[in-house]
């Protein structure tokens, strides 16, 4: 599986937009970007992802660059409550044998700050 | 529609003893994945099973087990327990084996292993 590698700590302040980076310099063609987050003592929790083109949903926003070596998660007005950790994730090829394994790095851990 | 759910949610046991630990994932969800989760370790995928067998596995040595039955209810084993086995044990369903990889998380469960 490709590698990820994020920062390990951010802040950012309540209402402000939160831009949580990600290196995937190795990701193949058809593997696709994910985002989960983990709060304190719960389980991961779905955000985001996407291939090549920029996505949307009513939690945040995936940037990835046109070379695919990077992406972004805009968390457009954060609360305290988005305070977690945020892991990227390259999903293996839908077509392949561990399709359906997540691996996690270390994650970004955002503290969004009254 | 109810999510994943665990159970136990805290389990304490000793050296050398074995755990069962069970998953019922949300309804019409058919792949269940495990992962275990230390401090030191993050998180690290167990094994997936869909229609009760098991299509990937990840590097954990025999002692850990798994299976599913018909309804897509999963359990995983642990036999003769290490100190290092105590973790944060989460699984999580999806509903199949093709399409997204959007894994839904249940709370876990805590195993302390004295």
């Amino acid at each position: 599986d490709a590698k990820t590698t994020q920062p390990t700590s951010m802040d950012c302040a309540e209402g402000r937009a939160a831009n949580l980076p990600c290196n995937h310099s190795t990701i193949s063609g058809n593997e696709y970007v994910y985002w989960y987050r983990q709060i304190h003592s719960q389980g991961p929790q779905y955000i985001i992802h996407g291939l090549k083109n920029n996505e949307t949903n009513e939690m945040a926003s995936l940037i990835i660059t046109e070379d695919r070596k990077s992406s972004t998660l805009i968390l457009p007005h954060a609360t305290l409550r988005d305070t977690a950790v945020y892991y990227c994730i390259v999903s293996p090829d839908p077509g392949g044998t561990s399709y359906g394994k997540l691996t996690f790095g270390q994650g970004t851990i955002l503290t969004v700050h009254p | 529609k109810a999510g994943v759910t665990q159970t136990p949610r805290y389990l304490i046991k000793t050296r050398g003893q074995q755990v069962t630990l069970s998953c019922s994932p949300i309804s019409g969800h058919r792949s269940v994945s495990w992962y275990q989760q230390t401090p030191g370790q993050g998180l690290q995928f167990l094994f997936e099973y869909f229609s009760e067998t098991q299509r990937n596995k990840g590097n954990f040595p025999g002692r850990f087990s798994g299976r599913q039955f018909s309804n897509s209810r999963s359990e995983m084993n642990v036999s003769t327990l290490e100190l290092g086995d105590s973790a944060l044990y989460l699984c999580a369903s999806r509903p199949g084996t093709s399409g997204s990889n959007e894994q839904f998380f249940g709370p876990g469960t805590r195993l302390t292993v004295l």
